[in-house]
């Protein structure tokens, strides 16, 4: 079965630092991605693992570990529009379709 | 450059009626994939059509929905006898390829009343 996991709400503080981590068992992994989705709005696409280690982009960095089917997306200097949902997504099983958690809903308080 | 294209952005149906939700994918994509949202849930996957097959389409219920996605023209995912369980969020999203980044439209948010 595919299985992701991540927390369903975090709070946190403008101008601080959070990280939402996402945990995963799937059949097959073809690389790990990570949206961001404003209440009622499309996902958009923050970043893409498919080896061990860091991304950085920006504010926004994502971390993975594939022997322990482990990723983070890190969020640094917050700022009020980060409040909104981030998905973890795998691409997996035989099709190679993204596979979705359930989603973080992150509010960022002033 | 166009992203994808997704009609209509609101649509309300009456339980017993049918549904057609529309997606144009970026141009020059040729993969594109249906997901269901349901309130403060996550994308949950339906279908993965490339132009005239399906390739995938383990998440489709059995009765009721189908997908198709023909040489030309939009995909288009059609709900027959609708009932009110239908209602959610309906998102397309493309890719160039099979390994290729997915880029979604703006859903189409289905009612049936």
């Amino acid at each position: 079965g595919q299985n992701i996991d991540q927390p369903t709400e975090m709070t946190a503080t403008e101008g601080a630092i959070v990280q939402i981590n996402c945990t995963y068992q799937t059949s097959g992994f073809n690389g790990l991605f990570w949206y961001q989705q404003h209440a009622g709005e499309a996902p958009t696409f923050l970043s893409y693992n498919v080896l061990d280690g860091l991304e950085e982009k920006g504010r926004f960095s994502s971390f993975l570990s594939r022997s322990k089917g482990y990723s983070y997306l890190l969020l640094k200097e917050l700022q009020m529009k980060d409040s909104a949902s981030y998905l973890c997504a795998v691409r997996a099983g035989p099709t190679d379709k993204l596979i979705f958690g359930t989603g973080t809903r992150l509010q960022v308080f002033p | 450059n166009a992203g994808v294209m997704q009609n209509p952005r609101h649509l309300v149906r009456r339980r017993g009626q049918e549904a057609r939700l529309r997606c144009s994918p970026v141009k020059g994509h040729s993969h594109v994939y249906w997901y269901r949202q349901l309130p403060e849930e996550g994308l949950k996957f339906m279908v993965y059509l490339q132009k005239e097959n399906i390739i995938d389409e383990s998440g489709m219920p059995k009765e009721r929905f189908s997908a198709e996605f023909p040489k030309e023209g939009p995909s288009i995912l059609r709900i027959q006898q609708v009932v009110r369980g239908d209602s959610a969020a309906y998102f397309c999203a493309s890719s160039p390829d099979r390994t290729g980044g997915y880029t979604f439209g703006s859903g189409t948010r289905l009612t049936v009343v």
